[in-house]
């Protein structure tokens, strides 16, 4: 079945610009994770959806940062006014819930440069 | 202590050699360990889940030692398509990602 699509792929921006990602979960998945990677940096947890609510925001760098998930599906991740240390690969990732055990599945990503 | 702790790398392996890497984690009530992949400029993907008593999938064996608080991957009979970013996750209340081991196998 089809995986984890995110868009655009790839988003050029000016800084102080609004910019919104797109991630499509995989069918039937409840759990929706959005992550951020810096050039050569690890993974930077951001926001995790369980259905349309979102338990734990705690990884949200800024008031700048929102996310929304309708429909337990499709999320969006809005960065507004954004800065060049917004720069990275924003990788959006889902499972079939949120429990510890299970694996999570990574889209493509969606890489940001600010300018 | 850093909640998650891998060691950077490179390590440089030649082709057919076994090689292992820890990684540490700081909450000891941490429930769910994970080593993933990622290859250059892609996705993570899950490699294998790590259970209490360890498992081994093919030429991967991943190992937890509750009491030292790490856990470990082994790659046997390494390939050339073993080379990439080696990712441990800890799972407690929260989803933390190591910074990753990088591997280079050499032919």
């Amino acid at each position: 079945g089809a995986g984890v699509s995110q868009s655009p792929s790839n988003k050029v921006t000016e800084k102080g610009k609004d910019v919104e990602l797109r991630c499509d979960p995989i069918s039937g998945h409840t759990a929706l994770y959005w992550y951020r990677q810096r050039l050569g940096q690890g993974l930077e947890f951001l926001i995790y959806f369980q259905g349309n609510s979102a338990p734990d925001k705690s990884g949200l760098p800024s008031d700048r940062f929102s996310a929304e998930r309708t429909g337990e599906s499709v999320s969006t991740l809005t960065i507004q006014r954004t800065q060049q240390e917004d720069s990275a690969v924003y990788l959006c990732a889902s499972s079939t819930t949120s429990v510890g055990t299970d694996t999570q599945y990574f889209g493509p990503g969606t890489r940001l440069t600010v300018l | 202590r850093k909640e998650v702790e891998q060691d950077p790398g490179p390590f440089n392996v030649p082709e057919g050699a076994t090689v292992a890497f820890n990684c540490t984690y700081s909450n000891s009530a941490s429930q769910s360990f994970f080593w993933y992949r990622q290859d250059c400029r892609k996705e993570p993907k899950l490699l294998m889940s790590v259970y209490s008593s360890g498992n081994e999938d093919g030429r991967f064996t991943a190992q937890l030692n509750r009491a030292s608080q790490y856990i470990s991957l082994l790659i046997r009979d390494s390939k050339l398509s073993d080379s990439a970013t080696y990712l441990c996750v800890v799972r407690d209340d929260k989803i933390i990602f190591g910074k990753g081991t990088r591997l280079h196998i050499l032919p």
